[in-house]
């Protein structure tokens, strides 16, 4: 079973729809979690670290469920530019010497 | 806009060449990583730097050779390199704390012939 795992998608939607990937970690030991969006032949940017209550940045809302070992983020009012790949990311350990472990990605296509 | 700078944007060499990928971050983080990425798979973490020694090595082979010259520079020295090692290099950095967000600069393409 792999560490984070998410489905990959392709997810297609139109411009101005609501859009929900999940992501689920296998380690209950696991600390801290984020959502970053890669575009194609760039670096990975972050786009939100995922608290246990729940936050929001705009048209994206992030949750953690550490009881399921689950983690959503939902995108509203799709914009074409939003078209990436998501990258769901936790880490085991504290601070010092994180290392990140990457589900494979989910890819969004916003249509006109 | 990055914060993480990488040079050179691309490389291409020769499988007997030795060459060197830089990475520079101004943002007075005390991590500093190396990534590789293939086409289509996510980033695979190779080494970690904490206050500039190295904490992590992913077993990665000896003709990758990192550096932390200081706080802000990151190096990685190649040599001998097989066209399987042909990949996106990314670095990043992030600071010490609880959430250990990290910064990806834009990465070197690298192309082993």
């Amino acid at each position: 079973r792999k560490e984070v795992e998410q489905d990959p998608g392709p997810f297609n939607v139109p411009e101005g729809a609501t859009v929900a990937f999940n992501c689920t970690y296998s380690n209950s030991a696991s600390q801290s979690f984020f959502w970053y969006r890669q575009d194609c032949r760039k670096e990975p940017k972050l786009l939100m670290s995922v608290y246990s209550s729940g936050n929001e940045d705009g048209r994206f809302t992030a949750q953690l469920n550490r009881a399921s070992q689950y983690i959503s983020l939902l995108i509203r009012d799709s914009k074409l530019s939003d078209s990436a790949t998501y990258l769901c990311v936790v880490t085991l350990s504290p601070s010092n010497t994180g290392k990140l472990i990457f589900g494979q990605g989910t890819t969004l296509q916003v249509k006109p | 806009d990055t914060e993480v700078t990488q040079t050179p944007k691309h490389l291409v060499m020769g499988m007997t060449n030795k060459k060197s990928l830089k990475c520079e971050q101004h943002m007075g983080h005390r991590a500093m990583y190396w990534y590789k990425q293939k086409a289509k798979k996510p980033p695979e973490l190779m080494f970690v730097y904490s206050y500039e020694k190295l904490s992590i090595n992913e077993s990665v082979p000896s003709r990758f050779s990192p550096e932390c010259p200081n706080s802000s520079l990151l190096n990685l020295h190649l040599h001998a390199l097989q066209p399987e090692d042909s990949a996106l290099y990314l670095c990043a950095s992030s600071a010490q704390g609880d959430y250990n967000e990290q910064f990806f600069g834009p990465g070197t393409r690298l192309t082993v012939l």
